[in-house]
């Protein structure tokens, strides 16, 4: 497997367009979170979906942001209307599921870094 | 609820040196801990985890961490620190008890190997 996939590795926009972030994640994991990192604030998640099915997004800082899972092997995570705040590096990760092996491992894709102007 | 702490923003040894990075975890359920680290421009990578199984708990790299109930902690080692070692880890607990759950993490820990 070819490990998760973003799309695009850097995007810069400017302030008040919209930004689509995109993510494949490993075939047979049915977890996928959204995180995002910061210098001041970290690593924070944002979003997982257990089964394509949105489990919690109490991290989704405002109603800017909206992630949605219309299939197995692909998220997206749209920001709009993007604003310089929100530059920061995004990172999606998938899990497998009960039972296997790699229980509760978390497998991160390279990071789209977004850029607002 | 689960959540770590770091304790550390930045560590730096000589390379040859031991590596300590200290991690204290805190869980009202029987954890399942994890190191990841991160390369410049990378995402993480997994170094290790702990699962209930074995306390001690060898990694790649050489790495390794054990768990210790009684002082909540799970700190990270490595004998003898490489130049390649520098990096960002991160420790990270999640709920366990036989569901995959999110991942909270750590603020991370800065490893910088000087000769």
């Amino acid at each position: 497997d070819a490990g998760v996939i973003q799309s695009p590795r850097h995007e810069v926009t400017e302030m008040g367009q919209e930004v689509t972030l995109r993510c494949k994640p490993i075939s047979g994991h049915d977890y996928l979170f959204w995180y995002r990192q910061t210098m001041m604030r970290g690593l924070e998640l944002l979003i997982y979906f257990n089964n394509n099915v949105p489990i919690d997004d109490s991290g989704m800082p405002e109603d800017r942001f909206s992630a949605k899972m219309p299939n197995a092997s692909f998220s997206t995570l749209k920001i709009q209307p993007s604003e310089p705040r929100d530059s920061a590096v995004y990172f999606c990760a998938s899990s497998s599921p009960p039972g296997q092996e790699n229980l509760g491992v978390a497998f991160f894709g390279q990071g789209t870094r977004l850029t607002v102007v | 609820a689960q959540s770590v702490t770091q304790l550390g923003s930045h560590v730096s040894v000589s390379e040859g040196a031991l590596v300590l990075l200290r991690c204290n975890y805190s869980s009202s359920v029987p954890p399942y801990l994890f190191w990841y680290v991160q390369y410049p421009n990378q995402g993480l990578q997994l170094l290790l985890k702990y699962t209930s199984a074995a306390t001690l708990v060898k990694g790649i790299n050489g790495f390794e961490a054990e768990f210790k109930k009684s002082e909540t902690s799970f700190h990270l080692t490595k004998p003898s620190a490489h130049m390649s070692d520098a990096a960002e880890y991160f420790c990270a607990v999640s709920g366990g008890g036989g569901t995959a759950s999110k991942l909270t993490f750590g603020t991370g820990t800065r490893l910088q190997v000087t000769l």
